[in-house]
């Protein structure tokens, strides 16, 4: 089965600074990557997703990840953050035809001025 | 649209009880899945329903089991609660129609706090 290693618990970083998340994930079979976020009492909202085609994956509030199959990787980056970028950020994969979405650990992104 | 929604918001019950939680999918979705997301976790699927059948489980005990309605509405029940059971519950939701990749919608959850 699938599985999904987050590297960081906590990531704090200053305001304006640019961030990387790290994920690797682990299958035998073609897989669907996604990163969601979490603010404080909320459900999870879709960052970005990687199904297939060009590697470099653009998503909201300005985030972008890159699938690696090589590194079975798919880091999550954002050249500039702000103090709203503070959240959980959960990276997460699907196999094909599988319906049990598999969750990291999640990462604490904390923002400072 | 009112996206997906959740009741209650919170829940507090004491071991032994049973619970049950609601999910009203996204307008248009036909699919609904139940996560629990212990503190400090990401979520963990628990299972999955479409046209009112448990299409796929995760690994959780048969104590937790779930209804979808005609109104594709789901419930989700925890019988003989544990301590272990508290956690913050996810409901989702999804369209088998749109694609053969259903993207997944999140509600906010219910706070469950088994004491």
């Amino acid at each position: 089965a699938q599985s999904v290693t987050q590297l960081d618990s906590q990531v704090p970083v200053f305001e304006e600074a640019p961030v990387e998340l790290r994920c690797n994930y682990s299958s035998s079979v073609s897989v669907y990557l996604f990163w969601y976020v979490q603010y404080p009492n909320q459900g999870l909202q879709l960052l970005l997703k990687y199904l297939s085609g060009s590697t470099l994956v653009k998503g909201i509030n300005g985030f972008e990840a890159e699938f690696n199959k090589s590194q079975t990787s798919f880091h999550l980056r954002k050249p500039s953050v702000h103090i709203s970028d503070t959240a959980e950020y959960f990276c997460a994969v699907s196999e094909m035809n599988n319906n049990d979405m598999r969750f990291g650990a999640g990462t604490r992104l904390t923002v400072k001025p | 649209d009112a996206g997906v929604t959740q009741s209650p918001t919170h829940l507090i019950k004491t071991r032994g009880q049973q619970v049950t939680l609601r999910c009203s999918p996204k307008s248009g979705h036909d699919t609904v899945s139940w996560y629990q997301q212990a503190l400090g976790q990401g979520p963990q699927f628990i299972f999955q329903y479409y046209e009112e059948e448990e299409r796929q489980r995760g690994n959780f005990p048969d104590r937790f089991s779930g209804h979808q309605f005609p109104n594709y509405s789901s419930e989700l029940n925890v019988n003989a609660l544990l301590l272990g059971d508290s956690a913050l519950y996810l409901c989702a939701s999804s369209s088998d129609r749109v694609s053969s990749y259903n993207e997944q919608f999140f509600g906010p959850g219910t706070r469950l706090t088994v004491l």
